[in-house]
């Protein structure tokens, strides 16, 4: 079985500051992981995914994110965040029959 | 433009009553999926699908129906059962190949 861990509940930062939002995982199979964000009263957007490849992921606006296997961790970072970054964050982990398992989400605070 | 479409936005149900929130998707995924949320819990899976006429229960299915008659609809029945309902409801659908497509959402309100 497959879970999610996202270290973090709340992360407050600075307008222009760097930001990371950590996530581990546990999974006995192959491991598909997801970063999704969601703004208030909407759906989850995709920021990025890691399915195979490169273990350093590039997403949407500005976000990237680092598959570590030996730490079993895929935490998500962007060097320089702006307003419009406040929103909630959620990593999520693939099972092989598609089902994706939540982490209990990271809501990020950027101030001016 | 392809996506998926939940409605209504909002919902109120009174006690006792059962209450149906619509999932339309036409971006020819084969699966779709129920998810409710809850602040502080992330998204816990009520039902699946994968294929027409055929779905399997999630992690917190008990107070909840779902059919699949069509590839492009999900529908999700709250019944009289659930004790808690009122959540926020997102319906999602997916390929082999995909990471999953959300719709934007209903909210559902016991009165």
């Amino acid at each position: 079985a497959q879970s999610v861990t996202q270290l973090d509940s709340q992360v407050p930062v600075f307008e222009e500051a760097p930001v990371e939002l950590r996530c581990n995982y546990s999974s006995s199979v192959s491991v598909y992981l997801f970063w999704y964000v969601q703004y208030p009263n909407q759906g989850l957007q995709l920021l990025l995914k890691y399915l195979s490849g490169s273990t350093l992921v590039k997403g949407i606006n500005g976000f990237e994110a680092e598959f570590n296997k030996s730490q079993t961790s895929f935490h998500l970072r962007k060097p320089s965040v702006h307003i419009s970054d406040t929103a909630e964050y959620f990593c999520a982990v693939r099972s092989n029959d598609y089902k994706l398992s939540f982490g209990a989400g990271t809501t990020v605070t950027v101030r001016a | 433009d392809g996506g998926i479409t939940q409605s209504p936005k909002y919902l109120f149900r009174k006690e006792g009553q059962n209450v149906t929130l619509s999932c339309e998707q036409n971006l020819n995924h084969d699966a779709m999926y129920w998810y409710r949320q809850d602040p502080g819990q992330g998204l816990r899976l009520i039902y699946y699908s994968q294929i027409v006429n055929d779905f399997q229960k999630g992690d917190i299915a008990e107070g909840y129906s779902v059919s699949r008659e069509k590839k492009e609809s999900f529908p999700l029945t709250v019944t009289s059962a659930q004790k808690n309902p009122t959540a926020f409801y997102l319906c999602a659908s997916s390929t082999a190949a995909s990471g999953y497509t959300f719709g934007s959402g209903t909210r559902l309100t016991v009165v």
